[in-house]
């Protein structure tokens, strides 16, 4: 049973589109990350979010503990976004098996 | 960025033979993590360092040991290599154990 639940797998956009990648989970948690894993393997952590939302330049992440549900934005995605997008609970360190991005021009 | 490396980088070894990989922090952070990546699986927790001499286990921590005897320094053990351990290894950083983590750069490391 996995307890954190990514959809969808692959997702493939034009530039330009908006771009959502969502998580679910099962247990109960205090914050929730979302990593970005470049094709060259680096891993880079994108936000540490507890309730509501965060944003960074093109990035918007939500959160919702009462549905155990989080979500992950992109606007107007670029090429340079093309990656794998993970997300993790905080007490227990597990990971989903991540989202695989690729923007196409 | 974070200053956090691992080495070696890669590592091509044979099956019964002893292996280890050193995560090193230049920025004086409390935890310290070890993960290994397969596909299929994601990132999955082996051990974990909250201070000096102090270590507990993670998801998939058989067939590894850890130490830390300084701040900076976390080795990841495997005493006798095996096929399935064939992975990225992650070294991850954090101030505290829910708090953002720092990813060092990966190993990849070939059981033969």
């Amino acid at each position: 049973k996995n307890e954190v639940e990514q959809s969808p797998q692959n997702l493939t956009a034009q530039e330009g589109e908006f771009i959502t990648i969502n998580c679910s989970y099962s247990v109960g948690i205090s914050a929730l990350h979302w990593l970005q894993q470049h094709p060259g393997g680096g891993i880079v952590s994108l936000f540490m979010l507890s309730s509501g939302k965060k944003k960074h330049g093109r990035l918007i992440a939500t959160i919702n503990i009462q549905e155990k549900h989080s979500s992950l934005h992109i606007t107007a995605s670029h090429p340079r976004d093309s990656a794998v997008y993970i997300c993790a609970v905080s007490e227990k360190l597990v990971f989903g098996k991540g989202t695989k991005l690729t923007v196409n021009p | 960025d974070a200053g956090i490396t691992q080495s070696p980088r890669h590592k091509v070894t044979e099956t019964g033979t002893p292996v280890t990989l050193r995560c090193h922090q230049t920025e004086n952070h409390r935890y310290m993590y070890w993960y290994r990546q397969d596909p299929g699986h994601g990132l999955r927790l082996i051990h974990y360092s909250y201070g000096v001499k102090d270590t507990d286990k993670g998801e998939v921590s058989d067939g590894y040991s850890v130490s830390r005897s300084k701040t900076e320094d976390f080795l990841l053990t495997l005493e006798s290599a095996t096929s399935s351990q064939t992975s990225v290894y992650f070294c991850a950083i954090g101030v505290g154990f829910v708090d953002e983590q720092f990813f060092g750069p990966g190993t990849r490391l070939t059981v033969l």
